[in-house]
């Protein structure tokens, strides 16, 4: 399996909302509703932010947000703040019992 | 709050084994999959291994296929991942990940800091 496709950067000014993309296949995203997102500060290990395409954990704030349309998913980000700045990965469930995950993408707060 | 912690990690010869532990508290830890992923210096995070709650391994990422066995004590709260005939390819971080549900595949919702592994 492939790794999922994701911007390697996106960027975005204190207070704006920004989306970062994930393509896949019908045999990963297009196939399950088993995306997630993770985000990781250089140095720590990654957070789960958003499971099951839409659902966030708890703790996690409401201006996290994700969607799914076809063989692609996004994670938006409202009201960007300097915390957010960080690397964001998608992840999906995949046939055959794999999981891939996305290149990542960089996300900067101007 | 889940903690989870790595260890085993270290220096290796290419060809060699390590094999690699995590310490679970503050969940029940045989309720739930848990899975290793790595990653690499610079580099995005790549799935390796899942294993079931009742101890069936979920799968292999093709690289490590056939070279790394997943397991679990669950007495002991403990996984573990038995890496043979290493590569410097294998050269990265290694997370342990929680399931976060009892189907196994959805999401990890709880990491341990990681245990790196160099192979040279």
């Amino acid at each position: 399996q492939s790794a999922l496709t994701q911007p390697p950067s996106a960027s975005g000014s204190p207070g704006q909302s920004v989306t970062i993309s994930c393509t896949g296949t019908s045999s990963d995203i297009g196939g399950y509703n088993y995306v997630s997102w993770y985000q990781q500060h250089p140095g720590e290990a990654p957070k789960l932010i958003i499971y099951e395409v839409i659902k966030r954990p708890s703790g996690v704030p409401d201006r996290f947000s994700g969607s799914k349309s076809g063989n692609t998913a996004s994670l938006t980000v409202s009201g960007l703040q300097a915390a957010d700045e960080a690397d964001y990965y998608c992840g999906s469930y995949a046939t055959s019992n794999d999981f891939i995950f996305g290149g990542g993408t960089k996300l900067t707060v101007l | 709050e889940v903690q989870l912690v790595e260890s085993g990690g270290g220096l290796v010869q290419p060809g060699r084994s390590l094999r690699l532990s995590c310490a679970a508290s503050r969940f029940k830890f045989d309720d739930y999959a848990m899975h290793w992923v790595r990653q690499a210096p610079g580099k995005g995070l790549e799935w390796v291994a899942g294993i079931s709650w009742n101890g069936l391994p979920l799968g292999y990422a093709d690289s490590v296929k056939g070279r790394f066995t997943i397991s679990r004590d669950n007495a002991k709260k403990s996984l573990f991942l038995q890496m043979s005939s290493l590569r410097p390819d294998d050269t990265a971080l290694y997370y342990c990940a929680k399931a976060e549900d009892t189907f196994g595949w959805t999401s990890f919702d709880s990491w341990g800091q990681g245990t790196l592994v160099s192979v040279s």
